[in-house]
C-alpha cells in the first residue's frame, strides 16, 4: 500500500525558508514526483516536479529561482527547499506520486502540509 | 503555459442526476489529461487519466471523453458521495496546470 507523509510545515515570515519532506511507502520503484498546492478556500496548483531518477526538475513561474524540488531515492524521501518566501506561498503543500513511468497525472496523493507566510 | 477553464464554477444537482463538466484547454494536449475528486480537508483522488481512462477502484459511473482542447467528466447517477469538488489537471506540457474546480453541491 503506497503511503506518502509530508512533514516540514509552519509558520515563517516573509523572506524565510522551510524545507517540505515526503517519505514515501510501498513503492517497489522510483516514480517522477510532484509537489502540489492549495491556498485556504482556493483551488489546487501545481508547484513542481522530478523525475525518477531526479534528472529533470520541473516548476511553476512563480516559484521558479526560490523553490527547489530535490529527492534522496536512498531514503525514499522527496523535499521542496523554499526560500525568500511570500505571503502567497501560504498553501496546504501535497506530495503526490507521478502515474507511470514518464511524466503524468498524480495517482497517491500525501495529507498535505500546512505552510503559513506571515509577519 | 496552458492554461485551464473549467465550467460550471458550481453545479446544484440532486441523487440520481447526471451531470456534466467542462473543461478547457488554451492549446491542445491531446489526451494527457486527468480529473480528480477532492472533500472538504482531504487531499484529491484520481478518478480519470488520459482523458477517459478509468482509474482502478474509481466507479464505473464515472467517465470521461474528449481529446484535443475540450474535454467532458459525466457521472452517470449522482450518489451521496460524490458531492464535492472536482479539477480537471492538463500534464501535456510543463508547467503543468489545474482548472479552478467545479463544486458539486446538492439541489
Amino acid at each position: 500500500q503506497v503511503q506518502l507523509v509530508e512533514s516540514g510545515g509552519g509558520a515563517v515570515q516573509p523572506g524565510g525558508s522551510l524545507r517540505l519532506s515526503c517519505a514515501a511507502s510501498g513503492i517497489t520503484r522510483s516514480y517522477g514526483m510532484h509537489w502540489v498546492r492549495q491556498a485556504p478556500g482556493k483551488g489546487l496548483e501545481w508547484v513542481a516536479f522530478i523525475r525518477h531518477d531526479g534528472s529533470n526538475q520541473f516548476y511553476v513561474d512563480s516559484v521558479k529561482g526560490r523553490f527547489t524540488i530535490s529527492r534522496d531515492n536512498s531514503k525514499n524521501t522527496l523535499y521542496l527547499q523554499m526560500n525568500s518566501l511570500r505571503a502567497e506561498d501560504t498553501a496546504v503543500y501535497y506530495c503526490a506520486k507521478g502515474k507511470g513511468v514518464v511524466p503524468g497525472p498524480c495517482d497517491y496523493w500525501g495529507q498535505g502540509t500546512l505552510v503559513t507566510v506571515s509577519s | 503555459d496552458i492554461q485551464m477553464t473549467q465550467s460550471p464554477s458550481t453545479l446544484s444537482a440532486s441523487v440520481g442526476d447526471r451531470v456534466t463538466i467542462t473543461c478547457r484547454a488554451s492549446q491542445s494536449i491531446s489526451s494527457w489529461l486527468a480529473w480528480y475528486q477532492q472533500k472538504p480537508g482531504k487531499a484529491p483522488n484520481l478518478l480519470i487519466y488520459k482523458a477517459s481512462s478509468l482509474e482502478s477502484g474509481v466507479p464505473s459511473r464515472f467517465s470521461g471523453s474528449g481529446s484535443g482542447t475540450e474535454f467532458t467528466l459525466t457521472i452517470s447517477s449522482l450518489q451521496p458521495d460524490d458531492f464535492a469538488t472536482y479539477y480537471c489537471h492538463q500534464y501535456n506540457s510543463f508547467p503543468y496546470s489545474f482548472g479552478q474546480g467545479t463544486k458539486l453541491e446538492i439541489k
